[in-house]
């Protein structure tokens, strides 16, 4: 079945310790990826995406192919980085309309 | 953040009972979503509309009704509320579909179905 998963419901590290949280996905295709981020009393907002290339916060996002996955890792966590983290494949739902499927996300914690 | 408001914020109801949630948008975006977000599920797609009078179902969609008669406006309307609608709906926009298909969140509506 076509899926998106994220392992981790709860990532518990330190502040200053590297992070990676982790994104399986199962589309057929090559869908484009997004990682998005709500903090506690935000909104849900993108963090960054595939396609992009990007560094934000200064977490990056690396797309294997081969292993079908999208892990977010940043190499020193801050305590502001604190929050949900959802994996968005961007796929072809129900016709023609590219939909995203919101894997159930990971709770990063970061430990003063 | 995007000109997304979502009403009420915070609504009690009872078993049965008839729910209407709104989206509001001024953003002129064509596309509109309506996920529900539930522990250990993430968000799920219940609804989505990509024009005026074009609606069209996402994986969670039984239960639930949508209307879009006006740009600016998507409704979700649980016809006959049940406790396992208990949740929190967001309502989402985006210019495009597919690609940069970059959402925008609203503040979501916490429903409690007693």
């Amino acid at each position: 079945a076509q899926r998106v998963t994220q392992p981790e419901k709860l990532l518990s590290v330190f502040k200053g310790a590297p992070v990676e949280l982790k994104c399986n996905y199962s589309y057929s295709g090559s869908p484009e990826l997004f990682w998005y981020v709500q903090y506690s009393r935000q909104r849900l907002q993108l963090l960054l995406r595939h396609i992009s290339r990007e560094s934000i916060k200064g977490f990056t996002a690396d797309l294997n192919k081969g292993e079908t996955s999208f892990h977010l890792k940043k190499p020193f966590a801050q305590e502001e980085d604190s929050a949900m983290y959802y994996c968005a494949p961007d796929v072809l739902y129900g016709g023609a309309t590219n939909k995203l499927i919101f894997g159930t996300g990971t709770l990063l914690a970061v430990q003063p | 953040d995007a000109g997304i408001t979502q009403s009420p914020r915070h609504k009690v109801t009872e078993t049965g009972t008839p729910v209407t949630l709104r989206c509001h948008q001024t953003e002129n975006h064509r596309y509109m979503y309506w996920y529900r977000q539930d522990p250990g599920h993430g968000l799920r797609l219940i609804h989505y509309s990509y024009g005026v009078k074009d609606t069209d179902k996402g994986e969670v969609s039984d239960g639930y009704s949508v209307s879009r008669s006006k740009t600016e406006d998507f409704l979700l309307t649980l016809e006959s509320a049940t406790s396992s609608q208990t949740s929190v709906y967001f309502c989402a926009i985006s210019g495009i579909a597919g690609g940069y298909n970059e959402q925008f969140f609203g503040p979501g509506t916490r429903l409690t179905v007693l």
